[in-house]
């Protein structure tokens, strides 16, 4: 098994900043990349990130660019997502996922439960 | 990079097979091999299907089979069972560390 587990459920205010937390175990978190997505209510998957966990590039979707951080511990082998300046339509569940950098399709083979993040005043 | 298309849903009575495609699937190479599908039940994380564009993971039933074409890839479900009832997503890797998901597809077995 390795499961990535996710820290839990937020309500923010509008404006503020969210940091979900994205523990994996039950492998070498230095061998594998982590990416974000999210999903809106009643919507689909939107890609947000990506993150090296061997030197901490990153690559955001442009729509994110400025708003959003993404940080590993190598340490406790643990991601973690950052976004700022909070928006009603940043509602969503945001997912954590393992990217199988060892196949050519980079599929993304493990997946956090969820951490749903509620922007509301 | 453009989002992928499919189609909003797919329904099929049980032990049927169904198709759903995934057009624009197609990387900086120009082909297909980077896809892979998602089924996602209701409240839960999505799981991998199909990966490369044809391959399963181990543990996924060979009921679910992918293929590539140019830029088109399909997901088909044979022996349609009541619990493959879910949305599905494909996804491709577009290059320089970014992925692209297509809108989603319902499967409703009727």
């Amino acid at each position: 098994q390795v499961p990535l587990v996710q820290s839990g459920a937020e309500m923010k205010k509008p404006g503020a900043s969210v940091k979900v937390s994205c523990k994996a175990s039950g492998y070498t978190f230095t061998s594998y990349g982590i990416t974000w997505v999210r999903q809106a209510p009643g919507r689909g998957l939107e890609w947000m990130g990506w993150i090296s966990t061997k030197d901490n590039n990153t690559n955001f979707a442009q729509r994110l660019q400025g708003r959003l951080t993404m940080t590993t511990d190598t340490s406790t082998s643990t991601g973690y997502m950052e976004l700022r300046s909070l928006r009603s339509d940043d509602t969503a569940v945001y997912y954590c996922a393992r990217i199988n950098d060892f196949l050519s399709g980079f599929p993304l083979d493990h997946w956090g439960q969820g951490t749903l993040v509620t922007v509301s005043s | 990079q453009s989002a992928l298309t499919q189609p909003a849903s797919v329904s099929g009575s049980p032990g049927q097979s169904i198709t759903i495609s995934c057009a624009g699937a197609r990387d900086d190479t120009g082909v297909s091999n980077r896809v892979s599908w998602y089924q996602q039940h209701p409240g839960k994380a999505p799981k991998v299907m199909v990966y490369e564009g044809d391959r399963r993971p181990s543990g996924v039933s060979n009921r679910f089979s992918g293929t590539k074409s140019g830029s088109t890839a399909s997901l088909t479900i044979s022996g349609l069972q009541a619990e493959d009832e879910a949305d599905y997503y494909c996804c491709s890797y577009a290059g320089g560390n970014t992925w692209v998901f297509g809108g989603g597809t319902k499967v409703t077995v009727l």
